[in-house]
Order: C-alpha cells, then structure tokens, then sequence
C-alpha cells in the first residue's frame, strides 16, 4: 500500500534554515501537501505543489519535488520560533479520496 | 466560529464505556474523515464518508463504527472503549483536489 515517511524530529537555531524531508512510494499523486501542526491544534495546509513542478516558492517557503527519488522536501528560511510545530507530509496517491500522511516531523527551534 | 467544530474537546472515559465523539462543519463539503494521531505514527484514517449514504473503512476502523447524520454532521462511536484507543482524533472536511480542513481534535483517554 501507499506509505509515506518522514524523520521524527528535527532541532534548529533560530535565523536558520530548516529542511524537512519526505519520502513516499505513489507517485501518481496530482498533487503533494504540507501540513502544520501548532501545540493543541489541528492540521492546517502549510502549502502543496503540483506534481508536474520541481520547486515552488512561497515567501519563507519553498518546497522540492524530486519525482523521480520520490522525495519531498520544505525548506523553511530564517527559521522563527514561531515554526516549532510539527511539520506532516501527505500524499493522496493514485486515490484522490484520501491522504495519506506521513508520521510528521517535529521541529523544535531555538535561540 | 470554526470551519469543523470537534466536542468534546478532552474526554476521559474507563474500559469498556461507549463513547461519541461528534463533528460538524459549515465548509459545505461532501467529503468527511476520522483520523486518529499517536506520537511517532502520524495520522491514520479511521472512517471516510462522501456523503450521507456513503461510508467506508480506513486503515483502522476496528473497534470503532461512524454515523453521517447529515452532510455537516460525521460522529465516531467507540462501542466499547479499550486503553489502546487513547489518542488524538481529528474529523476532517475536503472537496475533489483541495486540502483538508481540520477540526481542532479530541483527547481521548480511556483509563
């Protein structure tokens, strides 16, 4: 079946850049998501790329499609405290109906 | 008030106990969806609804059971509640193509 992984944690300074990687075994997805996961929230859409596109960028955000490695990645620049959160990879696959999310990457930043 | 309303927010309830756990949105959307989260497995799909007279299984939809009372309203049951279904849950709204919106979750824990 589908599967989608990712590292569990990941520990930054702040004013860095933090790259959270994905790797993920469908690759007749239309699209690719991020999520973020804030302390004692749900899960709202960071950001998603067209699996037919290798970079998009948006403002601190820029996200790498490696189709033919399977990977994902989000780069987060100038890294705040704001960003500790856990950070969700999902993947709908061929089956549009549902995603698939990977087990998340903790980011913690620090001063 | 919010897109997709979860309650209760926290519940605490022993072995053995049935227990519902009730979503609403006002998204509008036909696509409803129970996820569970545990620490280190990321998100799992319970139960999945396209509309009112459709239902069907996630991953791990063993001990629970749903009911789609209208297109706004999706309720997980527990019928009777074991320790290991201590966890996170999430009800979820989507259309065709565009990403999920989340609830704010309910923090199971069964004693």
């Amino acid at each position: 079946g589908e599967d989608v992984e990712q590292s569990l944690f990941l520990s930054v300074r702040e004013g860095d850049s933090s790259v959270i990687n994905c790797t993920y075994t469908d690759s007749s997805s239309t699209y690719l998501y991020w999520y973020k996961q804030e302390p004692g929230a749900g899960l709202q859409l960071l950001t998603y790329i067209f699996s037919n596109m290798d970079m998009k960028q948006d403002q601190r955000l820029t996200v790498l499609l490696n189709k033919k490695d399977k990977h994902l990645s989000l780069r987060i620049a100038d890294t705040q405290t704001g960003d500790s959160a856990i950070y969700f990879c999902a993947d709908p696959g061929s089956n549009t109906d549902k995603l698939i999310f990977g087990t998340g990457t903790r980011l913690q930043v620090f001063p | 008030d919010a897109d997709v309303t979860q309650t209760p927010r926290n519940r605490i309830t022993k072995t053995g106990k049935r227990i519902m756990l009730e979503c609403s949105q006002t998204k509008g959307h036909d696509r409803m969806y129970w996820y569970r989260q545990d620490p280190g497995l990321g998100l799992r799909l319970i139960y999945y609804s396209f509309d009112v007279k459709d239902i069907n299984k996630g991953e791990i939809s063993d001990g629970y059971s749903v009911s789609r009372q209208a297109q706004a309203k999706f309720s997980l049951s527990l019928e009777s509640a074991i320790p290991n279904q201590t966890a996170l849950y999430f009800c979820a709204t989507s259309t065709p193509n565009y990403g999920y919106t989340f609830g704010s979750g309910t923090r199971l824990t069964v004693v």
